[in-house]
């Protein structure tokens, strides 16, 4: 059974940093692209990163380029997601996801951010 | 940014009825592949979304055959028939064609 398990959540204030972390199990994570998803309260979904097998490519949104960095741990089975310049728009709760191609076939239960001062 | 837009934002259906979502996108969702990258998921209360389609019409994993999914280009449909009690949540619908990939509003699937 696939299991997606985030964790590093909290609240932080504006300009901080936090790094969330997805544990990994039931399936071969070295063999998936992998994704992050977001969701602020009462809101949509928006997709947030990607990153390929090995880690050399990763792919933003203009909203988070530059803030935010996806990497993985393949060893460790491990996703995380390392948000910079925190801003209070990026309250949200925080999905990892596994991919084929651009389908988002598993979830995480999310983990929630709260950017506030 | 292909914009995805979902109507209607909300819907009443009676169990065991039959209901359909639309969702527009405001460019064409045809890879250069050939494929069109539009997905369907629910978000039941409380819980991650679940994927229902692929690439337009295609059932995921141990999805029931009474989600069916249709369309081409920009406008696409979900049709839900036999509406059981756990069907009831939050439809969105999803482009994985262009980055950024982009996700309808959401439509609210209640009991009438």
């Amino acid at each position: 059974e696939v299991q997606l398990v985030e964790s590093g959540g909290g609240l932080v204030q504006p300009g901080r940093s936090l790094k969330l972390s997805c544990a990994a199990s039931g399936f071969t994570f070295s063999n998936y692209y992998m994704a992050w998803v977001r969701q602020a309260p009462k809101k949509g979904l928006e997709w947030v990163a990607t990153i390929s097998t090995s880690g050399s490519r990763t792919y933003y949104p203009d909203s988070v380029k530059g803030r935010f960095t996806i990497s993985r741990d393949n060893a460790k089975s491990s996703l995380y997601l390392q948000m910079n310049s925190l801003k209070s728009e990026d309250t949200a709760t925080y999905y990892c996801a596994s991919l084929t191609g651009s389908r988002l076939d598993y979830w995480g239960q999310g983990v929630m951010v709260t950017v506030s001062s | 940014d292909v914009v995805m837009t979902q109507t209607p934002v909300s819907l009443s259906v009676s169990l065991g009825g039959q209901t359909s979502i639309s969702c527009r996108s405001s460019q064409s969702l045809v890879h250069s592949d050939g494929n069109t990258y539009l997905y369907w998921y629910l978000q039941k209360p409380g819980q991650s979304p679940q994927l229902l389609i692929y690439k337009v019409s295609n059932r995921f994993s141990g999805v029931p055959d009474r989600f069916s999914g249709s369309g081409s280009g920009t406008d696409f449909t979900l049709k839900i028939s036999r509406v059981e009690p756990e069907d009831l949540g939050v439809y969105y619908c999803y482009q994985g064609t262009h980055y950024p990939w982009t996700f309808g509003g959401g439509t609210k699937l209640e009991l009438k």
